[in-house]
């Protein structure tokens, strides 16, 4: 399967605590985005990357959440010091740079859960 | 900021019934219009998509949606629904960087 991948599927965290997820994009595309959805809510962008720069990080929640994708292929969604209201579903998504820049694939998700 | 609101967040339909899904935006600039499905156990997936010319858009499975500019509303519809078109329809803006503001999204649930 060629499909955006993220890693865990689960996670359950207590609170303090630092996690940290991996998304894998579709091994062409060069734009990656991770997103954060809550029970009732649409999909809630926080922060994307074009190869490796990224390019917007202003929407990243708080300062304990960072972003990585350091060879410009995976990233990483870190959240340091976990708080309950983190818990979430947390969405990565790629697409490739482009006419279809638009067409977003996105992943399974990881959900947090903070106790 | 862009916004979107969709009015209805849970709608109940019979086989065959016809379906319309609310969706307004709130944008200053040159709008891109998505619409996005989530069946249930699947990833978000893009459904149709407006960036300009005709605002009567066709996607898969059957949808459309237009686009009424001086309404600031792109509503999602399709004639005849199916048992297999229940799920979750997310409405989406976004300008040029191509990121979406999503809606709060619209379960739907289609009875057999």
């Amino acid at each position: 399967d060629t499909g955006v991948s993220q890693d865990p599927r689960h996670k359950i965290t207590k609170r303090g605590q630092n996690v940290t997820f991996r998304c894998d994009p579709i091994s062409e595309h060069n734009r990656l985005y991770w997103y954060r959805q809550t029970l009732g809510q649409g999909p809630e962008f926080l922060t994307y990357f074009q190869n490796e720069a990224q390019l917007e990080k202003s929407r990243l929640l708080s300062d304990r959440f960072s972003a990585e994708r350091p060879k410009g292929s995976f990233s990483t969604l870190e959240i340091q010091r976990t708080e309950q209201g983190d818990s979430a579903m947390y969405l990565c998504a790629s697409s490739l740079e482009g006419i279809r820049t638009y067409e977003q694939y996105f992943g399974p998700g990881t959900r947090l859960t903070v106790t | 900021a862009q916004s979107v609101s969709q009015h209805n967040h849970h709608v109940i339909l019979s086989e065959a019934a016809s379906l319309e899904l609310g969706c307004n935006y709130s944008y200053g600039g040159t709008v891109n219009l998505f619409w996005y499905v989530q069946y249930p156990g699947q990833h978000l997936q893009l459904l149709l998509k407006y960036f300009s010319g005709d605002p009567l858009v066709k996607g898969i499975k059957g949808f459309e949606a237009e686009f009424i500019k001086s309404k600031f509303s792109f509503n999602l519809r399709k004639p005849s629904v199916q048992w297999s078109d229940t799920a979750e329809y997310f409405c989406a803006v976004s300008g040029g960087s191509y990121i979406p503001t999503f809606g709060r999204g619209t379960s739907l649930i289609v009875h057999p």
